[in-house]
């Protein structure tokens, strides 16, 4: 069975322009979540999609960020205009209907901004 | 609100020695607890979780952890250490209850294990 995958896995972009993330979660998984992780801190969540609805978008920064999962399958997180601060590591994961279950990871996307 | 605490960022440990990686939480309700581990250029990887039941959980490449109500404490155990196990460890909660379905992630532990 595949994983969760993550496209590009690495993607240095300037200040100012426009970046696109994918992820393809694990084939059944309802539940889809995007989390970030910038330079030694902690990876935070930035929002939550229960098939292709935002169920919990609580810990996205700024109206720069937008989130999509078109027909409840892959999803695309997409910055516009990237500022120097979103640069990181940013994860997805999915997981079954049930809280009590883990969820997957992806490799992740190591986004530097310049 | 949910948070944990990793209170150190690196732990050191000779191969064949006993390892502990600390982490305590904070939930309004009960918690589900996970540790996840990511090797070097790798994703986050499942190793364990308490959901119900025994305090003490076993996952995983031969790693443990003891939940304790009493001290909110969910630390990561293995027996004797390899060098193999050399990568950066990530406690996590959810409230049981509450919260939304979103893990809470500490700052991460870099585990090195030396011969």
């Amino acid at each position: 069975e595949a994983g969760v995958t993550q496209f590009p896995s690495h993607s240095v972009i300037e200040k100012g322009q426009t970046v696109t993330l994918r992820c393809d979660p694990i084939s059944g998984h309802d539940n889809l979540y995007w989390y970030r992780r910038v330079m030694g801190k902690e990876i935070k969540f930035l929002l939550h999609f229960v098939k292709e609805s935002k169920q919990d978008e609580s810990g996205m920064p700024n109206n720069r960020f937008l989130a999509e999962r078109t027909g409840g399958t892959y999803s695309t997180l997409k910055v516009q205009p990237a500022e120097l601060e979103d640069s990181g590591v940013y994860f997805c994961a999915s997981s079954q209907n049930n809280r009590g279950l883990e969820a997957f990871f992806g490799q992740g996307t190591r986004l530097t901004v310049v | 609100a949910q948070s944990v605490a990793q209170p150190e960022d690196q732990v050191n440990v000779a191969e064949g020695n006993p390892l502990t990686v600390k982490c305590t939480y904070s939930v309004s309700g009960n918690p589900y607890l996970f540790w996840y581990v990511q090797y070097p250029n790798r994703g986050l990887q499942f190793l364990l979780k308490y959901i119900t039941g025994d305090n003490l959980v076993k996952g995983s490449y031969g790693f443990e952890a003891e939940f304790n109500k009493s001290q909110t404490s969910f630390h990561l155990k293995k027996p004797s250490a390899l060098v193999s196990d050399s990568a950066l460890y990530f406690c996590a909660v959810r409230d049981k209850a509450g919260g939304g379905n979103k893990l809470t992630f500490g700052t991460g532990t870099q585990l090195k294990v030396e011969l």
